[in-house]
């Protein structure tokens, strides 16, 4: 079955960029939306913003002005970019596979396990 | 931009009772884009139900969803000691995405 591991430095400066990658497993990243959500401690998730395996996205208004997401379909990843950053950016970072069935049904069916990410010089 | 907000914030119950969770829309949303999710502490979200009342795969059968327009419903018929966690509820479908602040069942 398809599984996703986020990977990336867990101790980013403040300022700096946060670069995450998400490798998809035991499928194809063709076809499908690809997610990233966020969960500061102790609080509730919040979405970052899509990609679709052709490259258009969607992002999340509050973080748009600082985020990028970009998929490589031979790597059969995609990644998330998220520049000066500050405390508040420290959270667990997932990606999720973001599914629409027949452009009525939308859910994520399939999510990493979460990488946390500590904002601090 | 859609606001979810979840009631209770947290919910006291014993195993074997009924669990009632409540998720508003600020407007109305299409069923089709509403699904709710579980997380234990320390795992990730796990998708339960998707359309507002579709049950994920492997779902039991005691997690059912309703609702339309601004309010929908998760409800678990008899909690089994592993249903104790966070639930949230999401827009998911549209050009911005959000979720419910969450429930969380505790004993």
């Amino acid at each position: 079955q398809v599984q996703l591991q986020e990977s990336g430095p867990g101790l980013v400066k403040p300022s700096e960029t946060l670069s995450l990658t998400c490798t998809v497993s035991g499928g194809s990243i063709s076809s499908y939306y690809w997610s990233w959500i966020r969960q500061p401690p102790g609080k509730g998730l919040e979405w970052i913003g899509y990609i679709y395996y052709s490259g258009s996205t969607s992002y999340n208004p509050s973080l748009k002005s600082r985020v990028t997401i970009s998929v490589d379909t031979s790597k059969n990843q995609f990644s998330l970019k998220l520049n000066s950053v500050t405390a508040a950016d420290t959270a667990v970072y997932y990606c999720a596979r973001r599914v629409e069935v027949g452009g009525y049904f939308y859910y994520m069916d399939v999510w990493g396990k979460g990488t946390t990410v500590s904002v601090s010089s | 931009e859609i606001v979810l907000a979840q009631s209770p914030g947290t919910l006291s119950l014993s195993p074997g009772e009924r669990a009632t969770l409540s998720c508003r829309a600020s407007q109305s949303v299409s069923t089709s884009y509403l699904a709710w999710y579980q997380q234990k502490p320390g795992q990730a979200p796990r998708l339960l139900i998707y359309g507002a009342s579709s049950r994920a795969t492997g779902i039991p059968d005691r997690f059912s969803g309703s609702g339309s327009g601004t309010d929908f419903t998760l409800t678990i018929s008899r909690l089994e000691p592993e249903d104790f966690a966070v639930y949230y509820c999401q827009h998911c479908g549209d050009i911005k995405e959000t979720f419910g602040q969450g429930t969380k069942v505790e004993i």
